[in-house]
């Protein structure tokens, strides 16, 4: 069973409005939780990243918010660009499993100009 | 920067052929992990390695095998490549310890493997 879950696996967005993606996730061990970008044929990189004594963390125009009570989080990305168009991940980490990460199955962002 | 290569960008193998994937990352990291990324399936573990000559499977070890001889070169070996495992396929790697910049991995730029 999943548990890190992306639910919607694309979402389009107009330039300049707000793109909102959201990540469920079921372990309550979960210490940690990352956001990675990946464009095609690319490998995923690094976006934002949140610990779960935090339920905010902004960076430029990416916000990331965490709902512990709803074991939920979501990315915001505002304004959004036509560059941002790529495949987000939303991973998981626990502070007893070895720095492995749990990711979700991605969604697809597209930005449309 | 931290930087991750890994030997081939594409790859197309025949049913049944032996297949190394390599993996260097320049950043001196302890973890080095081997997913592959399917449509709708996110990445997915099939091994990864804590240290020189260690390694641990994965969510998807079956049809893998690893080997680590040096800290910075991690490689994932089909030994009887299937149709199934054509994927592509990504490495990572992480510093060792707790809290978020150990767990933040770092990505090469991935393998597309077509097995016919």
């Amino acid at each position: 069973d999943q548990q890190v879950k992306q639910n919607s696996p694309s979402l389009s967005v107009q330039e300049g409005r707000i793109s909102i993606l959201n990540c469920d996730y079921t372990n309550s061990m979960f210490d940690y939780f990352l956001w990675y970008k990946k464009y095609p044929a690319e490998g995923p990189t690094f976006l934002i990243s949140i610990s779960s004594i935090k339920d905010k963390n902004e960076d430029g125009r990416f916000t990331v918010f965490l709902n512990k009570s709803a074991k939920h989080l979501s990315l915001h990305i505002v304004p959004s660009q036509p560059g941002d168009s790529a495949v987000y991940f939303c991973a998981a980490s626990a502070d007893n499993a070895g720095n492995m990460l749990t990711f979700g199955g991605g969604t697809r962002l597209m930005v449309k100009p | 920067d931290v930087k991750v290569t890994q030997s081939s960008r594409y790859l197309v193998k025949r049913t049944g052929e032996k297949v190394f994937l390599e993996c260097v990352q320049d950043m001196d990291h302890e973890n080095m992990f081997w997913y592959r990324q399917d449509p709708g399936l996110g990445l997915r573990l099939i091994y990864f390695s804590y240290d020189v000559k260690m390694k641990e499977k994965g969510d998807i070890p079956e049809g893998y095998s690893v080997s680590r001889e040096k800290k910075e070169r991690f490689s994932l070996i089909l030994e009887s490549a299937s149709t199934n495992q054509t994927s592509m396929y990504l490495c990572a790697s992480s510093a060792s310890g707790t809290g978020i910049s150990t767990d933040t991995q770092y990505f090469g730029p991935g393998t597309r493997l077509t097995v016919l």
